[in-house]
């Protein structure tokens, strides 16, 4: 699989790799982290979130990762599969009622077969 | 089921037209939010509402309006003042907790 430090807005791997997708997130006061994924045309759809108390979650095939010193999530996908060709965005927020979500930048995945 | 939906799917409008953009919600969520979406693009935040009759500007409000009368409506007017309205529109809600959701997002394109 690839894996980077920086954000890149495309990351094109083979079936079966695992993917590393790389986020930097603004706001120091947020503290509550979500990854998207959006197909196109379509609304953005929840994989995985954490809040500021953790430095990793894991959820099914999926991790994501919290470095508050530098202000950097990662989403790792395990295994992946030519279904998980999308665009995925980061989301931070100050979990707050009522606060919006700030997204970042997205990264397109392409999977091959 | 509970969910939030966006009407229409597509919309098209003429130079200087005013057109509304419709979201509903049945998740008892108290804040909604409008995002706007160009092509290649995240999401930028058009304007939010916390609590009915009460809503606030994001980052790029201008030539938008919003009202929020009901709990359960949140209805985007694109005015003839913003004068490159040609993208995707996603209506949001969320629980006090955080819980987002997302809708299925109204495409609209000037003619």
């Amino acid at each position: 699989g690839e894996s980077v430090g920086l954000h890149l807005p495309t990351l094109s791997v083979q079936e079966g790799d695992n993917s590393i997708i790389n986020c930097a997130y603004s706001n120091s006061a947020s503290d509550y982290f979500i990854w998207y994924k959006q197909e196109s045309g379509k609304g953005p759809q929840f994989i995985i979130d954490i809040r500021s108390n953790m430095d990793k979650r894991q959820g099914q095939r999926v991790t994501v990762l919290l470095n508050k010193t530098v202000k950097h999530l990662s989403l790792q996908i395990a295994a992946t599969q030519p279904g998980d060709s999308a665009v995925y965005f980061c989301a931070e927020t100050i979990n707050q009622a009522g606060t919006a979500l700030i997204f970042g930048k997205g990264t397109t995945l392409s999977v091959s077969s | 089921d509970g969910g939030i939906t966006q009407s229409p799917k597509y919309l098209f409008r003429k130079e200087g037209q005013n057109v509304t953009l419709s979201c509903e919600q049945n998740l008892n969520h108290d804040a909604m939010y409008w995002y706007r979406q160009d092509p290649g693009q995240g999401l930028r935040l058009i304007y939010y509402s916390q609590i009915v009759n009460d809503f606030q500007k994001g980052d790029i409000a201008e030539g938008y309006s919003v009202s929020r009368e009901k709990k359960e409506s949140f209805p985007l007017t694109v005015t003839s003042a913003q004068k490159n309205p040609t993208a995707f529109y996603l209506c949001a809600s969320s629980r006090i907790d955080g819980g987002y959701t997302f809708g299925s997002g109204t495409r609209l394109t000037v003619v």
